[in-house]
């Protein structure tokens, strides 16, 4: 089983840009979630998808900030005209349709910089 | 509010001494579940342990162990004859069940470095 990827590992970019980063789940992986985590803390959730649908999103998830998961199965986060304090890693995890309590698996992150 | 709380930031110890890693968690949910993941340099989570609130039992994988207990609301991981691939940092999590998906609170993390 090929674990959630997540694309590019590593972003550099000068405030005022937009970046998109994407997360592919596992595979029949109905249940998509996008945490933040800052140097030294633990990841914060972001936002959540059941197949297509966005349920939830953290008051963290400010104007400039847009997730979206168009079939069900990859998923995009983008950000745009970024801040400084943008900068953390992005992770994505996904979980299966069993129930409510299922165990999230991580991908790797992307790693964000705003110059 | 959930909130959980890992008080030791950064723990560093000779390879093949235990280790234990602390984590109190505050919820007013009757019905909740507690994980451990590790974070090693590369920056993945990788998942340890999952454990629901009904189910009090320690639990051991190896030279893993999970001390969980609701009346002191701690759960608490202990690493046996530590190694050097054991270094990274570690974090407990609770779960809030919410809208019917599970959002996970993390604490801050200890940062475990196991010295040859």
């Amino acid at each position: 089983d090929t674990g959630v990827s997540q694309d590019p590992r590593h972003k550099i970019t000068k405030r005022g840009q937009n970046v998109t980063f994407r997360c592919d789940p596992i595979s029949e992986h109905n249940r998509l979630y996008w945490y933040r985590q800052t140097l030294g803390q633990g990841p914060e959730f972001l936002t959540y998808f059941q197949n297509e649908a966005q349920l939830e999103k953290s008051r963290l998830l400010s104007d400039r900030f847009s997730a979206e998961r168009p079939k069900g199965s990859f998923s995009t986060l983008e950000i745009q005209r970024t801040e400084q304090g943008d900068s953390a890693m992005y992770l994505c995890a996904s979980s299966p349709p069993k129930d409510n309590f299922e165990t999230q698996y991580f991908g790797p992150g992307t790693r964000l910089l705003v110059l | 509010a959930q909130k959980v709380t890992q008080a030791q930031t950064e723990i560093s110890v000779v390879e093949k001494e235990d280790v234990t890693l602390d984590c109190v968690y505050e919820t007013r949910d009757t019905t909740y579940y507690l994980f451990w993941y590790k974070q090693p340099p590369s920056g993945e989570l990788v998942f340890l342990i999952r454990r629901n609130s009904f189910d009090e039992q320690n639990e051991i994988s190896g030279r893993y162990s999970w001390n969980f207990q609701k009346s002191t609301s701690s759960f608490n991981f202990t690493i046996t004859a530590s190694q050097v691939v054991d270094s990274a940092v570690y974090f407990c999590a609770l779960s809030e069940v919410s809208g019917g998906y599970n959002k996970l609170i993390f604490g801050a993390g200890t940062r475990l470095a196991v010295h040859p």
